[in-house]
Formats: structure tokens, sequence, C-alpha cells
């Protein structure tokens, strides 16, 4: 099992250009995660998802938009980013938290934005 | 509003000291603490709590939670280089239909040879 990995690595972008993350788990996982972080400040919920065809906003949504049409891939867009976007960007999945909560971590995308 | 308080923010300790990290928390509706280690990049998993008073253990690292006084420690003894790294703390909260996980803003622990 590759677990949960992230597409791409590394990104550099302008202000004002677009670009989509792509997050895939092959754990069979309900919940997925968009996380943001950021020096000294933790991770930060974007938005998740409960199930496939579902999206929910966390803590810091705005600028961002997301899409769950499969299963096992969770989309995470900026359509017009900005420099307060530069960050390390995380996917994570876990069961039904109500079967446990522990979340699998892709290992990051590092985007910095112009 | 639903809070995760590490402490402390970063640590520097020797090669063989003990160290404690805390974290307290407040949150509406508990269902579970976590930790996680994070070296240069993904956090991995250490472990989940749910219960008070029930010390969960894994080689030299362990942890135990109160949830009267509402904090978890995470012991490491013996510490070794390799275990720099930064240490999360998570709380998951809320009800089976909504519940979300919070995390803390991690404790830096770095250990000298």
């Amino acid at each position: 099992n590759a677990g949960v990995t992230q597409t791409p690595k590394f990104r550099v972008l302008k202000t004002g250009q677009s670009m989509t993350l792509l997050c895939a788990q092959d754990m069979n996982h309900e919940y997925m995660y968009w996380y943001r972080q950021d020096p000294g400040m933790g991770l930060r919920l974007i938005h998740y998802s409960v199930g496939e065809g579902t999206t929910a906003k966390g803590e810091v949504p705005d600028g961002y938009n997301v899409s769950r049409l499969k299963k096992q891939n969770f989309l995470l867009g900026l359509e017009s980013a900005a420099p307060s976007q530069t960050s390390v960007y995380f996917c994570a999945s876990s069961r039904d938290p109500g079967q446990g909560a522990e979340q699998y971590f892709g290992p990051g995308t590092r985007l910095t934005v112009t | 509003e639903d809070k995760v308080v590490q402490s402390p923010l970063s640590l520097v300790v020797h090669e063989g000291d003990t160290v404690t990290l805390n974290c307290s928390y407040e949150v509406t509706n508990f269902r579970s603490l976590l930790w996680y280690k994070q070296e240069k990049k993904a956090p991995t998993f250490l472990f989940m709590l749910t219960s008070s008073g029930i010390e969960k253990k894994s080689g030299r690292l362990s942890s135990i939670l109160d949830k009267k006084e509402l904090f978890s420690i995470l012991n490491i003894t013996a510490t070794q280089t390799g275990d720099s790294a930064v240490y999360l703390c998570a709380v998951e909260a809320g009800y089976s239909s909504a519940s979300k996980i919070i995390f803390g803003s991690g404790t830096r622990l770095s250990i000298r040879p």
C-alpha cells in the first residue's frame, strides 16, 4: 500500500496563478483532510470530506476550494494564489473518527507564491 | 472556542535526558487525544488516548491522559538524537456526525549529542 500520496511535492506560483493539489489514498478511508502548516502555527484545517461527493469547511477555508469526486482522491484548488498562501500543505485520511481518529498523512507539498 | 495548547514551544536537552511534553485542551465533547511526531516531513502517529489514567507505552515513549484536569503528557526517557522532532498534540472533539480535530502548535524538541 502506498498510503497517502500528494502531488506535486514542490511548486512555485506567481500571484494570481491557479493550481490544483492532488491527494490520493489507497486505504479505503472515508474521511480526508487538507491542512496547511506555517511556522509556529501547527496544522490548520482548510477543508475536509466525510465521504465521496461531500466537502466541508475547516478553520481556514478562504481562498481554497476542494472536490471529492472519487473516494480515494481529494483535490485542493487555489483559484488566484496570494503570497499569504505560501505554506506547506498536508493531506490526511482516516477512518470514521468514531472508530478511532488516527490520521495518516501524505508527505506534504511545499508551495511558494511570489 | 475549542483550543489545544502545547508547552513548552521548544526544548533543548542532552542525549540521555528524560523529557516531558505537555498538552492541555479546552473542547466541547472530547472524544480522543492523539500524539504525533513530525520530523522533516509528514506527522506520524504515536498514541491515541481516550481514557484517563491509562498509560500507553511504546519503547522509551509513554503518554497518559487526565480528563479531569484536561491535559496529557508525553514522556521520552533516555533520549536519543533520533528523537529530535516536532511533537504535535491533537484533540478530536464534537459528535460523531460532526467531529473535528484540533492541533496544537507543537513542541520542537532538540537532542544534543
